[in-house]
């Protein structure tokens, strides 16, 4: 079973705009990340919270992570149409004693000029 | 510097060949993903890998098979395709344990006929 789920599914705004997307996990993490894929192409990695962290900041992305919650979100401010894309969480399985990274099923963005 | 490159990027089969996908990574990394992504499914693991001779399990291993006889290599192997595993496959490294991200190839589109 996927270990992250986003929300939501898509979501369209316009340029200039902030975008929210949420992603929850179900076990224990030792950190969660965010990657983001262009059509057709392989993930990039965006940005890494650790399990002891709350928020953080890279440029214009904003991750929190509430871990009493298994959330995570991540903003996207002063959106633009080069940042069209889907997003995915991953989350660092450590239950098994290595790490596994299980992604979600994504949220695919547009952002409209 | 390459990064992790995969071998072909598209492929047809017809039900019951077998075929054999290759992701090569020049970054000396220790531990080696192979993925799927279906339309609405998000990333789900394959196998994976922790080091030189370690394969183990992921998510949906059933009809594939793994090698890492390499460090720099990870094969994936489909021994008699069947039309479920119509995907696109991405292949990801990591350096190791601890906070880190992976990298990701620019992925396989495999057609089962």
């Amino acid at each position: 079973s996927q270990q992250g789920e986003e929300d939501p599914q898509a979501l369209s705004i316009q340029e200039g705009e902030n975008a929210t997307m949420n992603c929850s996990y179900k076990t224990s993490i030792n950190n969660l990340q965010w990657y983001r894929q262009n059509s057709g192409r392989g993930l990039v990695h965006l940005i890494l919270i650790r399990s002891n962290e709350r928020e953080k900041h890279s440029g214009r992305l904003r991750v929190t992570l509430d871990t009493s919650k298994k959330s995570s979100s991540l903003l996207i401010t002063a959106s633009r149409a080069a940042d069209t894309a889907s997003y995915f969480c991953a989350t660092a399985d450590t239950t098994s004693g290595t790490y596994k990274y299980i992604f979600g099923t994504g949220t695919r963005l547009k952002v409209l000029a | 510097n390459a990064g992790v490159t995969q071998t072909p990027k598209f492929r047809v089969l017809k039900t019951g060949q077998s075929m054999t996908l290759l992701c090569a990574q020049d970054m000396n990394h220790e531990y080696m993903y192979w993925y799927r992504q279906d339309p609405g499914m998000g990333l789900r693991l394959i196998h994976y890998s922790v080091g030189e001779g370690t394969t183990a399990k992921g998510e949906v291993p059933d009809g594939y098979n793994v090698s890492r006889l390499k460090k720099q290599n990870f094969l994936l192997g489909l021994e008699s395709a069947a039309p479920s595993q119509t995907s696109v496959y991405f292949c990801a490294s990591r350096p190791g344990q601890g906070h880190t991200e992976a990298f990701f190839g620019q992925g396989t589109r495999l057609t089962v006929v």
